[in-house]
């Protein structure tokens, strides 16, 4: 299976500050995705991060908000913008597409406490 | 659109007491992927099982096992004699396997909280 790494596992920042959240994979994969986990709640799909092109936003999620780059097969990027209390979360990368190529891997995750 | 229901919010069993996870799912494809993860309190997310709707076998894997029925839109899963270190959130997730935009995408249910007593 893939393994990811996600920097930083966790922060606290500042409101109205901005976070860039690193996701490595030691393999190449196919697809990228970022996935949000409020506190006590399940998970959701902030967006498809696509290789060398703009990445796809679900319903709800804006790329002014979160900005996501994915210039290689292994590496991205996504910045939670002007943050507020509310994207206090568990920010989760995931993978599709790599040594098994049907099962998707999760990240370790970041905890962002904004204060 | 897909949907995927965990009706159990949480459940607390003595340990090696076995315990059921239900999950119920709704989905237009036939082509389709069926996952469980398991999420201790460190936060991480562990793959336990896919499950492709072609293939309704149940399986069995150490203590834990899964029964796939299509019919009642149905993956449920049992472990058996239950240990503390059983104690976590778990989801069970459904993906919609095509090529092309939104490919891949999970959609997780609200997740079952299991506690396990010693």
């Amino acid at each position: 299976s893939a393994v990811i790494s996600q920097k930083p596992s966790r922060d606290i920042c500042q409101r109205g500050t901005s976070l860039t959240i690193q996701c490595q994979v030691d393999s190449q994969v196919t697809m990228m995705f970022w996935y949000r986990q409020q506190p006590g709640q399940s998970l959701t799909l902030i967006a498809t991060a696509n290789q060398g092109s703009e990445a796809t936003y679900e319903s709800g999620f804006v790329i002014d908000k979160f900005p996501i780059s994915r210039p290689n097969l292994t590496f991205s990027t996504l910045t939670v913008s002007n943050m507020s209390p509310e994207d206090s979360s568990i920010y989760l990368c995931s993978v599709w597409g790599g040594p098994d190529t049907d099962t998707q891997y999760f990240g370790p995750g970041t905890r962002l406490t904004v204060l | 659109a897909q949907k995927v229901t965990q009706a159990q919010t949480e459940i607390s069993v003595v340990e090696k007491e076995d315990v059921t996870l239900d999950c119920v799912y709704e989905t237009r494809d036939t082509t389709y992927y069926l996952f469980w993860y398991k999420q201790p309190p460190s936060g991480e997310l562990v793959f336990l099982i896919r499950r492709n709707s072609f293939d309704e076998q149940n399986e069995i894997s150490g203590r834990y096992s899964w029964n796939f029925q299509k019919s009642t839109s149905s993956f449920n899963f049992t472990i058996t004699a239950s240990q503390v270190v059983d104690s976590a959130v778990y989801f069970c997730a459904l993906s919609e396997a095509y090529s092309g935009a939104g490919s891949y995408q999970l959609t997780f249910g609200k997740g079952t909280k299991l506690s396990v007593i010693p």
